[in-house]
């Protein structure tokens, strides 16, 4: 079983629609988790990070769960530039500083 | 801010043949990753510093890859003789350091390099 698990997808979904990924994560001594956005060949880039009480950002809302270890993100009116992949990291403080990333989800919006 | 700089972007070769790739970091983050990224996965670690130091490389192939961080700055990951299976995309990160709590990383674009 891998560390950090997504569900690949692809997420097929209309523009405006509201649409969310889980990232379900192994080791209970994880500390740090994180949401990145990768668009096709390029860098994942920061998109939040990830914090016990939940955070948003505009459209974007992450939440966590430590008792059944995942973390949430969902993105609400999604525009058409919203189109990318979604990698989760999740930081062990077992072995500080390394993050471990999921292999994404894949979102698509349509017209 | 100048962000983190990787070179060469592409690189083709055959295989047998090495092959070395160049990071400089973000100016004052003393923490550098070297990652591998296959086509539909996530990036898996191979490396990281801290300052000078090599402080995890449980996941990199020490029988041909090799890396290098010497004044503590910018960084070289070196594969020799590279194989079919080396074709990915090697990234480079870095961070400001670990000290506990969250450690942002921020990529640079990467080298994709194709083994034929």
């Amino acid at each position: 079983r891998k560390e950090v698990e997504q569900d690949p997808g692809p997420f097929n979904v209309p523009e405006g629609a509201t649409v969310a990924f889980n990232c379900t994560y192994s080791n209970s001594a994880s500390q740090s988790f994180f949401w990145y956005r990768q668009d096709c060949r390029k860098e994942p880039k920061l998109l939040m990070s990830v914090y016990s009480s939940g955070n948003e950002d505009g459209r974007f809302t992450a939440q966590l769960n430590r008792a059944s270890q995942y973390i949430s993100l969902l993105i609400r009116d999604s525009k058409l530039s919203d189109s990318a992949t979604y990698l989760c990291a999740v930081t062990f403080n077992t072995n500080a500083g390394k993050s471990t990333f999921g292999d994404g989800t894949t979102l698509t919006v349509k017209p | 801010e100048a962000g983190v700089v990787q070179s060469p972007r592409y690189k083709i070769i055959e295989k047998k043949q090495p092959v070395a790739f160049w990071c400089n970091p973000i100016s004052g983050h003393n923490t550098l990753y070297w990652y591998r990224q296959n086509l539909g996965q996530g990036p898996e670690l191979l490396i990281r510093y801290e300052n000078e130091e090599a402080v995890d490389d449980s996941q990199l192939p020490k029988d041909r890859f090799s890396a290098e961080r010497l004044k503590g700055v910018d960084s070289t990951l070196k594969i020799q003789p590279a194989e079919l299976g080396d074709s990915a995309v090697y990234l480079c990160a870095s961070s400001l350091g670990w000290s506990g709590g969250t450690d942002t990383q921020y990529f640079g674009p990467g080298t994709r390099l194709t083994v034929l």
